[in-house]
């Protein structure tokens, strides 16, 4: 089973350049969602969805857009990425209280 | 509005010793609380899971933690602990909606030989 496929797992950016974080699930999940870990931050909310064409805001969405035009298939933009975007990314995809997290992206932005 | 809170960012401890991470949890609403394990530039791995059925919880590497609805606490305990402990502790709780999880800023548990 691949469960939640994440790609890039490292990409190194430079201000101002625009790039997208890819999430794919194969367990037919209505439920994705975004987080990104800093140190002593934990793990905070971007973005999710709760179903094809439905998205919202989390804890942190301001630089980041998304789109669910899949149920599969949950992808993170970075539109002018700045250096306070470096981080590590996860994307998680559930049912109920089952939830998988993809590998997580290192993202560098210099 | 849901929160947890992990006391102590970071705990040392000798091997073989007791291993206690802290979390408090704020929910208006029955929690699902979770405790995953990260170690270094890996990603997330799922300890263990209270989902409202037994209060204390088994999980795996030896780890468990006890849902105590008194305290609105969900430690997590390990009686004995070992070298390969050492990594980031992260406790969290499901969202109301069941949509996302809010994490704690996680504990970092060393072990010292």
């Amino acid at each position: 089973n691949a469960g939640v496929t994440q790609t890039p797992k490292f990409q190194v950016l430079k201000t101002g350049q625009s790039m997208t974080l890819q999430c794919a699930q194969d367990m037919n999940h209505e439920y994705m969602s975004w987080y990104r870990q800093d140190p002593g931050m934990g793990l905070r909310l971007i973005h999710y969805s709760v179903g094809a064409g439905i998205t919202d805001q989390g804890e942190v969405p301001n630089g980041y857009n998304v789109s669910r035009s899949t149920t599969e298939d949950f992808p993170l933009r970075l539109l002018s990425a700045a250096p306070s975007q470096t981080s590590v990314y996860f994307c998680a995809s559930s049912s109920g209280t089952a939830i998988y997290f993809g590998e997580g992206s290192w993202l560098t932005v210099v | 509005a849901q929160s947890v809170t992990q006391l102590g960012s970071h705990v040392s401890v000798s091997e073989g010793a007791l291993v206690l991470l802290r979390c408090n949890y704020s929910s208006s609403v029955p929690p699902y609380l979770f405790w995953y394990v990260q170690y270094p530039n890996q990603g997330l791995q799922l300890l263990l899971k209270y989902t409202s059925a037994a209060t204390l919880v088994k999980g795996i590497n030896g780890f468990e933690a006890e849902f105590k609805k008194s305290e609105t606490s969900f430690h997590l305990t390990k009686p004995s602990a070992h070298m390969s402990d050492a990594a980031e502790y992260f406790c969290a709780v499901q969202n109301q909606a069941g949509t996302a999880l809010i994490f704690g800023k996680g504990t970092t548990l060393s072990v010292s030989s």
